[in-house]
């Protein structure tokens, strides 16, 4: 069975780092035929993707946050992290990470997610 | 960026009854990329329709979808007690970014 589990730090100050990574156990990150995304949801809003990237080195970020953004893989762990710059109040979301699958007709739906993670960006 | 826009945001019905929720693109979708979800609160969001009218692993056949070009729409043929939840839809034609409808809360009357 499929799992995706968030971690990391729950409050990080004003222009700090956010970082987040995200463990998954029932699939390879080393495989071609997925794309590992991670997306918030600011309180009581709606979904944000934030990017995605893959093993073969893919990669896609928001146009809105692609200059403070980093997605990485760490297939030795197989796990993959967000890295999020110079935060600010308005980063305050649950962070989500999640799996796309490539099928005969391209990707971008998501079919598996983690169960989120709380950040708060507060000094 | 292609903006979705989702009808009505709230939905009152009772357990039984039909549910039709409508997402409309602000551009066309091409090769019907678009995806619905429902969420229930506190927990990530859980893929329920893809490629407009394919049913994901383990979703029942109350849940359907349907539409093309710019209108689409999600039906639940008989609402179950654990329907009631918010839905979004989710397009992936555009590769640039991907988009969310602003959502549907779907709930008990």
């Amino acid at each position: 069975q499929v799992q995706l589990q968030e971690s990391g730090p729950g409050l990080v100050k004003p222009s700090q780092t956010l970082s987040l990574t995200c463990s998954v156990s029932g699939a390879s990150i080393s495989s071609t035929t997925y794309f590992w995304n991670w997306f918030r949801q600011h309180p009581g809003k709606g979904l944000e993707w934030i990017g995605y990237t893959n093993y073969n080195g893919a990669a896609n970020n928001n146009p809105s946050l692609r200059s403070r953004i980093d997605i990485s893989l760490d297939t030795s762990k197989n796990d993959f992290s967000l890295e999020l710059r110079s935060v600010t109040a308005a980063d305050t979301a649950v962070y989500f990470c999640a799996r796309a699958p490539r099928d005969a007709s391209g990707f971008g739906y998501f079919d598996y997610w983690g169960q989120g993670s709380l950040v708060t960006v507060s000094s | 960026e292609i903006v979705l826009t989702q009808s009505p945001d709230t939905l009152s019905l009772s357990p039984g009854e039909r549910a039709t929720l409508s997402c409309r693109a602000s551009q066309n979708i091409n090769y019907r990329f678009l995806a619905w979800y429902q969420q229930k609160l506190g927990q990530a969001p859980r893929l329920l329709i893809y490629g407009a009218s394919n049913r994901a692993t383990g979703i029942p056949d109350r849940f359907s979808g349907s539409g093309s070009g710019t209108d689409f729409t999600l039906t639940i043929s008989r609402l179950e007690p654990e329907d009631f939840a918010v839905y979004y839809c989710q397009q992936y034609s555009s590769s640039i970014i991907y988009t969310f409808g602003q959502g549907t809360n779907l709930e008990i009357k």
